[in-house]
């Protein structure tokens, strides 16, 4: 159990163009998703906090107009990269906490690299 | 706030050897404890976690013990293979609900 699926697993797209990640809980409700971007050789870097329902929470330091988080649902959760940059070029990761975190925690999804060129 | 360390890598160990990741910790509360591992091209994948203090997480062969008043959660293993070369992330979840990773370890098994 506590599967979550992410796509695209991999994307290309140029410079200026918008960009959509996926990141879906499978088999249980995810009340909150997390956004997270990992930098070459770098930990990982908490972006933002979404609610099922509620605007998402940004960390500081994170641009909520270029990175447009939704969470409609208590399985999806969207991340839009707008007008993307090269230095917008990463490896994004979701993750997702179920309504029963004590057997669930985190589950993470496969990651998206995103390349802007 | 809250915060995690561990041992910078790379890491270099020949197969059958003995592994320890160090990883501690600065939290208010009583955090949870994870170590995720990431395979080359591949997302994060939870190893273990420990919940509670003296709680002792295993999966795979690793191993950690929740030490409260060491405020760590060093990573064992007693026979690593090659297949375990990945990054490992100590990380900590506390009352907010967000994780807070650690820099990772990038861990290398010569055959």
């Amino acid at each position: 159990g506590a599967v979550v699926s992410q796509h695209p697993s991999w994307v290309i797209c140029k410079s200026g163009t918008s960009v959509k990640i996926e990141c879906r809980s499978l088999d249980f409700q995810a009340t909150t998703m997390f956004w997270y971007r990992q930098f070459p050789k770098q930990s990982l870097m908490l972006m933002a906090t979404s609610n099922e329902g509620s605007k998402a929470t940004y960390e500081q330091g994170v641009e909520k107009d270029k990175f447009l988080i939704n969470h409609a649902s208590l399985t999806l959760s969207t991340l839009t990269v707008t007008s993307a940059h090269p230095e917008d070029s990463s490896f994004y990761i979701c993750s997702a906490s179920g309504r029963d975190r004590g057997n669930y925690g985190y589950t993470f999804g496969s990651g998206t690299r995103l390349t802007v060129v | 706030g809250d915060s995690v360390t561990q041992m910078e890598g790379p890491v270099t160990l020949s197969e059958e050897a003995f592994l320890t990741i160090n990883c501690t910790y600065t939290a208010t509360g009583y955090p949870s404890l994870f170590w995720y591992v990431q395979y080359p091209g591949e997302g994060l994948q939870l190893l273990l976690k420990a919940t509670k203090a003296d709680d002792k997480g295993s999966n795979k062969g690793f191993e950690a013990t929740y030490r409260k008043e060491t405020t760590s959660f060093h990573l064992e293993k007693g026979s690593v293979q090659v297949s375990d070369s990945a990054v490992y992330f100590c990380a900590l979840s506390g009352t907010d609900d967000k994780i807070i990773f650690g820099k990772g370890t990038r861990l290398h098994i010569l055959p």
